[in-house]
C-alpha cells in the first residue's frame, strides 16, 4: 500500500513570496490533516478535511494561509504571503476516517524556509 | 479543550536500561490516546494508542503505555531499550468523536551504548 505522498520535499523562499504545497493521501482514507511543526515543537492542526469538507480550520491564520481538497482525494495548502515565521515542516496526514479509526498515516513532510 | 504535555523534553539513556516517558494529559471529555514515533530522517508513525477496554497497551516492539484516568496519564515504558530505539516520540489525545488530535511538544529519546 502506498504511503501519503507530499511535494516538495524542500522550499526556500523570500518574505512576501507565495508558496503552495501538495499531499496525496492513502487512497481510500476519508480524512486529511494538514499540520505544521515548528522545530522544537509538536505538529499543530493547521485544517482538518472529512472527504472534501472541512470539519477544522480553527487554527488555519486565514489571512495567509488557504487550503483546498477538491474531489476529496489530494490536497493543496498555499501561504500568501509568507512570513518568516511560517518556516516550519508542514505535514500532511490521513486516516480511514471516524472515531475509532483514526490512526494517522503521515507523508514525510515539506520542509519551509522563509528568508 | 485538550492540552497535552511531555515533562521530558530529552531522555539521555544506556542500552538495555528502563526508560520511562511521560505524557499528562487536560480534557473534559472522554479522550482517546497515542504515542507516536519519529525515527531520524523518517515521517510520524504510530506506535500505540488507547481507546478502551485494558489500560495497558503495547506495541510490537516492546513499548507500553499504561492510561491513568485519576493522573490523566499516559506514559510510556520499555523494560530494555535499544539503540535503534533513537527517536523522538510524541503523545497525542483527541476526543471520542475522533476531532483534533493534539500534540505534546515530544521527547527525544537518545539511547547510548
Amino acid at each position: 500500500e502506498a504511503g501519503v505522498a507530499q511535494s516538495p520535499r524542500y522550499k526556500i523562499i523570500e518574505k512576501r513570496q507565495s508558496v503552495a504545497f501538495w499531499c496525496n493521501p492513502i487512497s481510500g482514507h476519508a480524512t486529511l490533516y494538514w499540520y505544521q511543526q515548528i522545530l522544537g515543537q509538536g505538529p499543530k492542526l493547521l485544517i482538518q478535511f472529512q472527504n472534501n469538507g472541512v470539519v477544522d480550520d480553527s487554527q488555519l491564520p486565514k489571512d495567509r494561509f488557504s487550503a483546498e481538497r477538491l474531489k476529496g482525494v489530494d490536497s493543496t495548502l498555499k501561504i500568501q504571503p509568507a512570513k518568516l515565521e511560517d518556516s516550519a515542516v508542514y505535514l500532511c496526514a490521513s486516516s480511514l476516517g471516524g472515531a475509532r479509526n483514526n490512526e494517522q498515516f503521515f507523508g514525510p513532510g515539506t520542509r519551509l524556509t522563509v528568508l | 479543550a485538550q492540552s497535552v504535555t511531555q515533562l521530558d523534553s530529552q531522555v539521555p539513556v544506556f542500552e538495555e536500561a528502563p526508560v520511562e516517558l511521560r505524557c499528562n494529559y487536560s480534557s473534559s471529555v472522554s479522550v482517546y490516546l497515542f504515542w507516536y514515533v519519529q525515527y531520524p530522517n523518517q515521517g510520524l508513525q504510530l506506535l500505540l494508542k488507547y481507546l478502551s477496554g485494558s489500560t495497558l497497551v503495547e506495541s510490537i516492539n516492546g513499548f507500553e503505555a499504561e492510561f491513568n484516568k485519576s493522573q490523566t496519564s499516559f506514559h510510556l515504558r520499555k523494560p530494555s531499550v535499544h539503540i535503534s530505539d533513537t527517536a523522538e516520540y510524541f503523545c497525542a489525545v483527541s476526543d471520542t468523536g475522533g476531532f483534533k488530535t493534539i500534540f505534546g511538544a515530544g521527547t527525544r529519546l537518545f539511547v547510548k551504548a
